[in-house]
């Protein structure tokens, strides 16, 4: 199957900070990819979707001003976290979606991020 | 009443016992059903998609939808310590990409 990447797989920073996280689709190339945040023992929970040459659209409830989406290629997106507080402290997963033979848009998921601010 | 409803476990079972995941649903428009398995600290991967009620099987795998009851299965035959891992149902409407996902259950299977 198709393969996304994410870097860094973890980071811990400081209360204040921001923490950039890319997530790259290595071997297809992605128009569309997807955010989640996955607290522990939640599911995984979509904060945007990030469109390649156009602004990214949030769910609701997630401040686009504190979750920077750029989507600079087509097959790289980055998510900032600006000014990082405890609370954001959570598992980040990206996916992109692919055509393909079998289901429709079929999403492949990057191994997550794991973000603590201390 | 929440989009889907999946029991988080844990379950717990011997090798070799057949387990039987669940969850239901109240959005008449997710056309697609799927499961996704996901180990600690890892991104889900694909299990199996359906998107018509009844069985699907692909080898110790078998999903099961029930449209009218708006209720998922994913069954997994002779569990293996490999299949560790949590286990998320999720859903796609027609027409779009966002997936809804289930809480997921953590299954651990015991050699």
């Amino acid at each position: 199957g198709a393969v996304v990447s994410q870097h860094p797989s973890w980071v811990i920073c400081k209360s204040g900070t921001s923490v950039k996280i890319e997530c790259r689709s290595l071997d297809f190339q992605a128009t569309t990819m997807f955010w989640y945040r996955q607290f522990p023992k939640q599911s995984l929970m979509l904060m945007a979707t990030s469109n390649e040459g156009s602004k990214a659209t949030y769910e609701q409830g997630v401040e686009k001003d504190k979750f920077l989406i750029n989507h600079a290629s087509l097959t790289l997106s980055t998510l900032t976290v600006t000014s990082a507080h405890p609370e954001d402290s959570s598992f980040y997963i990206c996916s992109a979606p692919t055509s393909g033979a079998g289901l429709r848009n079929e999403q492949f998921f990057g191994p997550g991020t794991r973000l603590t601010v201390l | 009443q929440k989009e889907v409803e999946q029991d988080p476990g844990p379950l717990s079972v011997p090798e070799g016992a057949i387990v039987s995941l669940n969850c239901t649903y109240s959005n008449s428009a997710f056309q697609y059903f799927m499961w996704y398995r996901q180990y600690s600290r890892k991104g889900p991967e694909l299990l199996m998609y359906t998107y018509s009620s009844g069985n699907k099987e692909d080898g110790r795998f078998t999903a099961q939808v029930d449209k009218s009851s708006k209720y998922i299965s994913l069954f997994i035959r002779d569990s293996q310590p490999s299949d560790s891992a949590t286990y998320l149902c999720a859903y796609l409407q027609g027409g779009s990409e966002k997936l809804v996902f289930g809480k997921g259950t953590k299954l651990t299977v015991n050699p």
